[in-house]
């Protein structure tokens, strides 16, 4: 069984400039949720969706935005994008109701904004 | 939803037994303690979760005392490649895949 898969796993961009994230749960799961981690916050909650809607949101800015398609797979955008949005983002899937709640993560993507 | 507390760093050698402890004291009736772990640039990975009393899997033992104000995570015989960090969840045992995480507990095994 594949496992989360996230896309790109590296990305240079400049301020100013948006960007898209691409994550593919692992098969079955409809849960999908997106994390911001950097050395001064730590993991932190962006949103999850499920079953193509948002459920859950954290706190962080109307720049970061994201959705779900039907197949279960989730983009997440950054506008505008600012220095301070240079992290690693991280995206996990579950299955609820599949009798675990362990949740299981991407490699990541690795944004460096300049 | 309970905070959590942890030692920010613990230092252990290889073969020894690891202990980590997490202070949960304001722990709801319907919450579970989860614990993950992380690698550098790589995503949590789930060692174990519990809800009371002792849980044990291949990996790890989970102990939770009957005030449930407290958890202990138990690494037996720790080798390099426990170097990670630690992380102690408690929430409801939902299945959702939104999670909040505490700072850790950065864990470095010598050799």
């Amino acid at each position: 069984k594949a496992g989360v898969t996230q896309t790109p796993r590296y990305l240079i961009k400049t301020r100013g400039q948006q960007v898209t994230l691409s994550c593919s749960p692992i098969s079955g799961h409809r849960s999908v949720s997106w994390y911001q981690q950097t050395p001064g916050q730590g993991l932190q909650f962006l949103f999850e969706y499920f079953s193509e809607t948002q459920r859950n949101k954290g706190n962080f800015p109307g720049r970061f935005s994201g959705r779900q398609f039907s197949n279960s797979r989730s983009e997440m955008n950054v506008s505008t994008l600012e220095l301070g949005d240079s992290a690693l983002y991280l995206c996990a899937s579950s299955s609820p109701g599949a009798g675990t709640t362990e949740a299981f993560f991407g490699q990541g993507t690795r944004l460096t904004v300049v | 939803l309970a905070k959590t507390t942890q030692p920010v760093s613990m230092d252990s050698y290889e073969g020894q037994e690891v202990n980590i402890t997490c202070s949960h004291n304001n722990i709801a009736t319907n919450d579970y303690i989860t614990w993950y772990q992380q690698f550098p640039s790589q995503g949590p990975r789930f060692i174990i979760q519990g809800y009371k009393t002792k849980v044990t899997n291949e990996v790890a033992s989970l102990f939770i005392p009957a005030d449930r104000k407290s958890s202990t995570l138990s690494l037996p015989r720790v080798s390099l490649s426990d170097t990670a960090v630690y992380y102690c969840l408690v929430g409801e045992d939902s299945g959702y895949s939104t999670l909040t995480f505490g700072k850790g507990t950065m864990l470095l095994v010598s050799p």
